[in-house]
């Protein structure tokens, strides 16, 4: 059954230092997200990409956030200087289309859970 | 705006005992709704949803959840617990504006 997959499943990194997050979306799916999850609250919405631009941001993801997807399976997520309050879990999910429609189910990733030291 | 919320951060069963997670949600319009499941180290595993079709959804592993308009309700229930479902449980509205909006999650609790 095809899912998505996302690396590294974790990832520490000094205050100050870039990451990126990888995320591998279900092949033929077209709409791609971001989440994150800081320890002991919801589960966050970030960002929407279809069509190679962003759809819809949240208020957290600023200019310190980049998504891209840099060829046809990878969707990443740049965090450019992190800071110690990004510390949390990355989910990616992807979406596809049913008959030409998209659906609504979501099919999520592991996460990939991030510390910033 | 859509909301979502669990009203029980955590809750434990016995083993062959009946589930309930409770979820109430605010919105605007007809929602869709959902029931994702994460089990340690796991990705976020969709449950069942409800999409404006029958008010009771039957998911995986035996559980199913009842919309209820007038109460803003969509519990989840399990006739009878098994260890395997010991896991965090989210309820999720889908916004018309393409993203996800989670509850805070309930934590299930199975005791042999």
């Amino acid at each position: 059954e095809p899912e998505v997959t996302q690396t590294p499943s974790h990832q520490v990194t000094q205050m100050g230092q870039e990451v990126i997050l990888r995320c591998v979306p279900i092949s033929n799916h077209l709409y791609f997200y971001w989440y994150r999850q800081i320890l002991g609250q919801k589960v966050e919405f970030l960002v929407s990409f279809y069509n190679n631009e962003i759809s819809e941001k949240s208020e957290i993801f600023d200019d310190q956030f980049s998504v891209e997807r840099p060829d046809g399976s990878n969707f990443t997520l740049k965090i450019r200087s992190t800071k110690l309050e990004d510390s949390a879990m990355y989910f990616c999910a992807s979406r596809g289309l049913a008959g030409g429609v998209p659906y609504n189910e979501q099919f999520f990733g592991p996460g990939t859970r991030l510390t910033v030291l | 705006a859509q909301s979502v919320t669990q009203l029980d951060s955590h809750v434990s069963v016995s083993e062959g005992t009946p589930v309930l997670l409770r979820c109430n949600y605010s919105s605007s319009y007809s929602p869709s709704l959902f029931w994702y499941v994460q089990h340690p180290n796991k990705g976020l595993q969709l449950l069942l949803k409800y999409t404006s079709a029958a008010t009771l959804v039957k998911g995986i592993n035996g559980f199913e959840a009842e919309f209820k308009k007038s109460e803003t309700s969509f519990h989840l229930t399990k006739p009878s617990a098994h260890m395997s479902d010991a896991a965090e449980y989210f309820c999720v509205v889908y916004n018309a504006g393409n993203m996800l909006t989670f509850g805070g999650g309930t934590r299930l609790m199975v005791k042999p």
